[in-house]
């Protein structure tokens, strides 16, 4: 099975600072690893993904994230963040090559941006 | 389109009484999932079902049953609430495209029930 880490559980942050949400994922096979947004109130919508290829994955909003296999990590990062980035951030995992894609979900940071 | 839709928005019930969440989604999705989120714990899976016809366990399937309805609908009961059901439960949904490789699909979620049982 996979599981997920995210070790910080609220991050705050000033308006126009720069950001990272630390995301590590244990799993004995290959994975596909997602990032998602929820906004108060909403479910959850997708912000980013990595399948294959590129390491460095683009998302909505300005978004980023780096997949690092040695580390088993899947950092989210943003440069610059803005007041209506604040919201709950979820890490999830899903495993390469299954038939099925059941997701394990990371227990969420809250972003908290400050003016 | 609506993506998935969720009813009630929320519930209050008493320990021992029953419910049934409904979830509907319109994008022809086939696979359909049903969670549950507590605080500090993120999403956990209930249930879910990869195709029309079947249904499976998740991770915390106790005190839960499901029914995959039709393509469209999937939904959750709860046939004897306890105050240890008190989450928000949100179902999504995600597509199995033909020749693709299922795991790396996107999940759509609705917008959540909020339940509560005293």
């Amino acid at each position: 099975a996979q599981s997920v880490t995210q070790l910080d559980s609220q991050v705050p942050v000033f308006e126009e600072a720069p950001v990272e949400l630390r995301c590590n994922y244990s799993s004995s096979v290959s994975v596909y690893l997602f990032w998602y947004v929820q906004y108060p109130n909403q479910g959850l919508q997708l912000l980013l993904k990595y399948l294959s290829g590129s390491t460095l994955v683009k998302g909505i909003n300005g978004f980023e994230a780096e997949f690092n296999k040695s580390q088993t990590s899947f950092h989210l990062r943003k440069p610059s963040v803005h007041i209506s980035d604040t919201a709950e951030y979820f890490c999830a995992v899903s495993a390469r090559g299954y038939n099925f894609n059941k997701f394990y979900f990371g227990s969420g940071t809250k972003l908290n941006v400050k003016p | 389109n609506a993506g998935v839709t969720q009813t009630p928005k929320f519930q209050v019930l008493k320990t021992g009484q029953s419910m049934t969440l409904q979830c509907a989604q319109d994008m022809n999705h086939n696979s359909m999932y049903w969670y549950r989120q507590d605080p500090g714990m993120g999403l956990r899976l209930i249930y879910y079902s990869a195709s029309e016809g079947t249904t499976d366990k998740g991770e915390v399937p106790n005190g839960y049953n499901v029914s995959r309805l039709n393509k469209r609908e999937f939904s959750l009961r709860l046939e004897s609430a306890a105050p240890s059901q008190t989450s928000v439960y949100f179902c999504a949904s995600s597509p199995r495209h033909r020749g693709g490789q299922p795991s790396q699909e996107t999940q759509y979620f609705g917008p959540g029930t909020r339940l509560l049982v005293l």
